[in-house]
């Protein structure tokens, strides 16, 4: 399986600053077909997750420009910009170029 | 409106047989694949498996031996079914529209395995 690993595991913050998560594949995520399958989601306390970027660098519907991905191959980055309140909460990569598609471990975006 | 509900027992005997439901509105499941994550109480995601359009299914390896989706589309449901279970199932179960990335998840199912 591809193990997925984030960091760092926690990440505290100031509002208005810049934070800044990785996510490492233990192999390539490039699909046979071109696409990179590699995703972000943000779980704000007790809700359910939530679709922050897609196939890499894709901003969901409403997710604001704030929030922007990058990277290839095995090395992905999430970057929040202008942290605000509401940005605080678990963040999590998943992969789904290879089955069984697998999440990363999480990273928590607190507070300074 | 896109919703996806979970419906189940909120306590499973251990060895015993977890149903869910997840009654889906808003779209069709012949348009949108279905997906089941679980999350463990503090814990990260688990992608548990997909339900496709053709309704074909994958699974995580994992959970493989242990675990049935199913649908029924003229009433809008996804089904999981797993087996044997074991204290470590106990999590929070969501459903979530769409494979590979889920624009919708449901609120989720808090299931406890205990005795």
């Amino acid at each position: 399986d591809v193990v997925m690993t984030q960091t760092p595991v926690s990440l505290p913050v100031s509002l208005g600053g810049q934070a800044s998560i990785s996510c490492r594949s233990s192999q390539s995520l490039v699909h046979s077909n071109g696409n990179t399958y590699l995703h972000w989601y943000l779980q704000k306390p007790g809700q359910s997750p939530q679709l922050l970027i897609y196939r890499v660098s894709n901003r969901f519907s409403g997710v604001p420009d704030r929030f922007s991905g990058s990277g290839s191959g095995t090395d992905f980055t999430l970057k929040i910009s202008r942290v605000e309140p509401e940005d605080l909460g678990d963040y999590y990569c998943l992969q789904s170029t290879h089955f069984p598609w697998t999440f990363g471990g999480g990273t928590k975006l607190e507070l300074k | 409106q896109v919703q996806l509900k979970e419906s189940g027992p909120g306590l499973v005997q251990p060895s015993q047989t977890l149903s869910l439901t997840c009654t889906v509105s808003g779209f069709s499941l012949t348009s949108y694949h279905v997906s089941w994550v679980r999350q463990p109480p503090g814990k990260g995601l688990e992608w548990m498996g997909v339900i496709w359009t053709g309704g074909s299914t994958a699974y995580n390896s994992l959970l493989k031996s242990r675990l049935s989706i199913s649908r029924d589309i003229s009433k809008s449901q996804v089904f999981l079914k797993m087996n044997s279970l074991q204290t470590e199932d106990t999590a929070t179960y969501y459903c979530a529209r769409g494979g590979g990335y889920s624009e919708d998840w449901g609120q989720g199912v808090m299931v406890t395995v205990s005795s």
